[in-house]
């Protein structure tokens, strides 16, 4: 069975500091990977995807993620924060057959000034 | 903008009543997903269609049903309402059965 798991509930940076949210996978097919972000009284929005082409994968707003098969990650990074940054950010994974997308409980992202 | 649509966006109703959330898909997607975000549950996946057919059920309460028009627009259903049931209602849609999903801007219900 597919899990995934989003370590820290709730992540607090400082303005300009680098964002590192956690993403721990268990699969036994390789998987499909993505981030998505909720930015607050808003829907989920596409963050960036990784379907086993490059495990550096570049998303938008300047995000991206590394796919790690030895360690089963696929951490969320960005150099900088910005106070637009402030939101709730999900992993999720499909894998073989199932397509159904699993998701991780969520990190909720608090950018400081 | 996703492209999926989601009406209403907000919606007061009071125990005991019924409603129906709208959606419609990005065009040409096949699938459409429906998700329930609470505080206390986070995100939970309440059922999938595909062309017009169940796909995947997932914690979905016996009181709340779903279909998939011909059109391939959605209707979830919530009957009987509790307290309880006050929460953001999403959409989603995906061009196949499963990968990645779209999402609407939501649907928020609260139950007085």
């Amino acid at each position: 069975a597919q899990s995934v798991t989003q370590l820290g509930s709730h992540v607090s940076v400082s303005e300009g500091a680098l964002v590192l949210l956690r993403c721990n996978y268990s699969s036994s097919v390789p998987p499909y990977l993505f981030w998505y972000v909720q930015y607050p009284n808003q829907g989920l929005q596409l963050l960036l995807k990784y379907t086993s082409a490059a495990t550096l994968v570049k998303g938008i707003n300047g995000f991206e993620a590394e796919f790690k098969k030895s360690e089963t990650s696929f951490h969320l990074t960005k150099p900088s924060a910005h106070m637009s940054d402030a939101a709730e950010y999900f992993c999720a994974l499909t894998a073989g057959n199932n397509r159904k997308l699993i998701w991780g409980l969520g990190t909720s992202l608090a950018v400081n000034p | 903008d996703s492209g999926v649509t989601q009406t209403p966006k907000h919606l007061i109703t009071a125990t005991g009543q019924r409603v129906t959330l709208r959606c419609s898909p990005r065009s040409g997607d096949l699938s459409v997903y429906w998700y329930q975000q609470s505080l206390d549950q986070g995100l939970q996946f309440l059922i999938q269609y595909y062309n017009g057919e169940e796909r995947a059920k997932g914690n979905i309460l016996e009181r709340f049903s779903a279909q998939q028009f011909p059109d391939l627009h959605s209707e979830l259903n919530l009957s009987s309402l509790e307290l309880g049931d006050s929460a953001l209602y999403f959409c989603a849609s995906s061009v196949a059965s499963g990968g990645e999903q779209y999402f609407g801007p939501g649907t928020r219900l609260t139950v007085t």
